[in-house]
């Protein structure tokens, strides 16, 4: 059975850094796309980025939107990615989705990380 | 870029069925697209690829009463034999140049 499963609810200050993790199993994690999306609260799906862990240089893709603001990283040997953050803002304060993709649409969620980022 | 627009609810009695519209902008009409479910509280589900063509493929144990069809731009989804736990938001997805983006999704609420 695939699986993804995601690190547990953050409550940060504004500044502080950040990593969270999406943790596969049931399949061959570096032969798949692990995208990461996020949903502010009330609102819809938005698209942060994709990386494919299966190579050695971990091919990474990031929307327009999100360049810059966040890292996707992976490691291959223990089927997890990451998403990180430098700088947390008021406004980053979301829930973040990972999902596996065979290289076209996300076919399988995680079940979410809550990160609220609060002075 | 490829733009999604989808109306922001629609409802249906329990047992009957509902047909949802994504529809996709000029100049992308002929994009194959995903539907993905969100019930309340919980993660997205993917449904099914949809192709410009109607030919769909649901993901793994998606019920059959869930289906889809094309006509030119638009992308339809189609909820049959509505049931109580269909009461979720549904988003369309497309990509384009190693971006997707997601239409704004549809609240369906079951009578």
């Amino acid at each position: 059975e695939v699986q993804l499963v995601q690190s547990g609810a953050e409550e940060k200050k504004p500044g502080d850094s950040l990593r969270i993790s999406c943790k596969g199993s049931g399949y061959t994690f570096g032969n798949y796309w692990i995208a990461w999306v996020r949903q502010m609260p009330g609102k819809g799906l938005e698209w942060m980025g994709i990386i494919f862990p299966g190579d050695s240089d971990s091919d990474t893709r990031y929307s327009p939107s999100f360049q810059g603001q966040v890292t996707i990283s992976a490691d291959k040997s223990i089927s997890t990615a990451y998403l990180q953050w430098s700088s947390l803002k008021a406004s980053d304060t979301a829930m973040y989705y990972c999902a596996r993709s065979g290289g076209s649409f996300p076919d399988y969620w995680g079940q979410g990380t809550l990160v609220t980022v609060s002075s | 870029q490829p733009v999604l627009t989808q109306s922001s609810s629609a409802s249906a009695s329990l047992g009957s069925s509902v047909k949802l519209t994504c529809t996709l902008n000029s100049g992308h009409t002929s994009y194959i697209i995903a539907w993905h479910q969100q019930q309340p509280g919980k993660a997205p589900r993917y449904l099914m690829k949809l192709e410009a063509s109607g030919s769909y493929n649901r993901g793994s144990g998606v019920p059959d009463r869930f289906s889809g069809s094309s006509s030119g731009a638009d992308r339809y989804l189609t909820i049959s034999n509505l049931q109580s736990e269909d009461e979720a938001d549904y988003y369309c997805e497309t990509w384009d140049s190693n971006n997707h983006v997601f239409g704004s999704g549809t609240k369906v609420t079951v009578l």
